[in-house]
């Protein structure tokens, strides 16, 4: 268990509306991932974290936005919900232990938008 | 850029029976290489790791061998058991001994019957 908590676990919206979710973490870990899962594509990489407000844009990071301003959360907003941004959200840490660098992964949040 | 490849699923096998699961990939440089599983409904665990050529990963009875001179990472496992039913993603990340910037496959859903 490496301390990953997201809020909230599922969400209906509706297009247009802003939608933001929190991924939180207990243990001081400077990286922070979020990612959406789709069928068929897998995990993509919307945002990562390398610090307090200190972002970078992943693989599809159009029409989300992130913020860290502390250690322990990692927020993604979604501006204006579109239906293709119907999808489970992942939050993921990484950090170096006995085994190397691993990532760890939250519990999800499904979220459908109408 | 990176990319990895899976076999596509779904694969159903009886319980006992012998698993492979296909993974090739493309990058440059030295990746480290991993196996993810995700059980119904919870987030990505990493079940097994391989940070440089000819290093095998083993986990709870699955192993990996990371093969550069044919870029694969399959994963495999003697005989399987009902409660390996799960999603299995194989990911890279570019940096040898990194987890960061993983790019994922897009997943082999294993169903294993009694």
């Amino acid at each position: 268990d490496a301390g990953i908590t997201q809020s909230p676990r599922h969400k209906v919206t509706e297009t247009g509306t802003p939608v933001t979710l929190r991924c939180h973490q207990t243990e001081n870990h400077r990286y922070m991932y979020w990612y959406r899962q789709d069928p068929g594509h897998g995990l993509r990489l919307i945002h990562y974290s390398y610090g307090v407000k200190d972002t970078d844009k992943g693989e599809v990071s159009d029409g989300y936005s992130v913020s860290r301003s502390k250690t322990e959360d990692f927020l993604l907003t979604l501006e204006s919900a579109t239906s293709s941004q119907t999808s489970v959200y992942f939050c993921a840490i990484s950090f170096m232990n006995g085994a190397g660098e691993t990532q760890y992964f939250g519990p999800g949040t499904r979220l459908l938008v109408l | 850029g990176n990319s990895v490849t899976q076999m596509e699923g779904p694969v159903t096998l009886s319980e006992e029976a012998f698993l492979t699961i296909n993974c090739t990939y493309t990058a440059t440089g030295y990746p480290s290489l991993f196996w993810y599983v995700q059980y119904p409904g919870e987030g990505l665990q990493l079940l097994l790791k391989a940070t440089k050529a000819d290093d095998k990963g083993s986990n709870k009875g699955f192993e990996a061998t990371y093969r550069k001179e044919t870029t694969s990472f399959h994963l495999e496992k003697g005989s399987v058991q009902v409660s390996d039913s799960a999603v299995y993603f194989c990911a890279l990340s570019d940096l040898s001994g990194s987890a960061r910037q993983l790019t994922f496959g897009s997943g082999t859903q294993l169903t294993v019957l009694p």
